[in-house]
């Protein structure tokens, strides 16, 4: 089974930030907390990944909270191709880990 | 990033035959690769765990004697279906995990999809 927990929708209006929560209560110390995003009728991409620190690349930023047991996604601009499922998932980073996904929040960007 | 292709995109078969799809990491070496299915409007399920040179690691509930899972080189891996019946038609996605310090734990391939008539 999953170990997060994920709202089964949202919505956001273009061009303003969305923010996807995700609970993790049971999370490891060795365990990372990843975000894919699935796009309709693609395979999943990678977003961005975290441990404790609060992470940012080009695509979002990844706030965890001090304990751990919850994490935040944000895209900081949404747009209209940012619209798809997006799963957080926890999994030691060993590069061997197998990924288990859970239903994800489907994201709708809005005109 | 590294790249992942998957090989039909999509495929047609009748029932009872068997059909097989292949998962290709281009610009890498995978040390495992994972296959998963997908239902529609659910979640990705993991059926297996492919490791190169050995033999692969079913997830409880997927029958490893339908599902065969053949990892004979760092970038290839294939699934075939066999004896496949309308209830296999799904989304079948691969994703591999490679050897070097990738910023990612997988990459993931664009998916396969399978209807059976």
């Amino acid at each position: 089974d999953a170990k997060t927990t994920q709202p089964t929708s949202m919505d956001c209006a273009e061009g303003r930030a969305a923010n996807l929560p995700c609970n993790h209560s049971t999370i490891s110390g060795n365990e990372y907390v990843y975000w894919y995003r699935q796009i309709h009728s693609q395979g999943p991409q990678y977003i961005i990944h975290g441990l404790k620190n609060n992470e940012t690349n080009e695509m979002a930023s990844l706030i965890i909270t001090e304990d751990r047991k919850s994490s935040t996604l944000i895209l900081p601009h949404a747009t209209l191709r940012d619209t798809a499922v997006y799963y957080c998932i926890v999994s030691p980073d060993n590069q061997g880990g197998k990924l288990i996904f859970g239903q994800g929040t489907e994201l709708s960007v809005k005109p | 990033g590294a790249v992942v292709s998957q090989h039909p995109s999509r495929v047609i078969c009748k029932s009872g035959t068997s059909v097989k799809i292949e998962c290709r990491s281009l610009d890498f070496q995978a040390t495992t690769m994972f296959w998963y299915r997908q239902f529609p409007k659910k979640s990705l399920m993991l059926m297996a765990t492919s490791n190169e040179g050995s033999k692969a690691t079913y997830e409880q509930g997927v029958e490893k004697d339908k599902f065969l899972i053949n990892h004979a080189s760092l970038t290839l891996s294939t699934l075939t279906v066999t004896s496949a019946h309308p209830e296999d038609s799904s989304f079948y996605i691969c994703s591999a995990a490679g050897l070097a310090e990738l910023q990612e734990t997988q990459y993931f391939g664009p998916g396969t999809r399978l209807l059976v008539l």
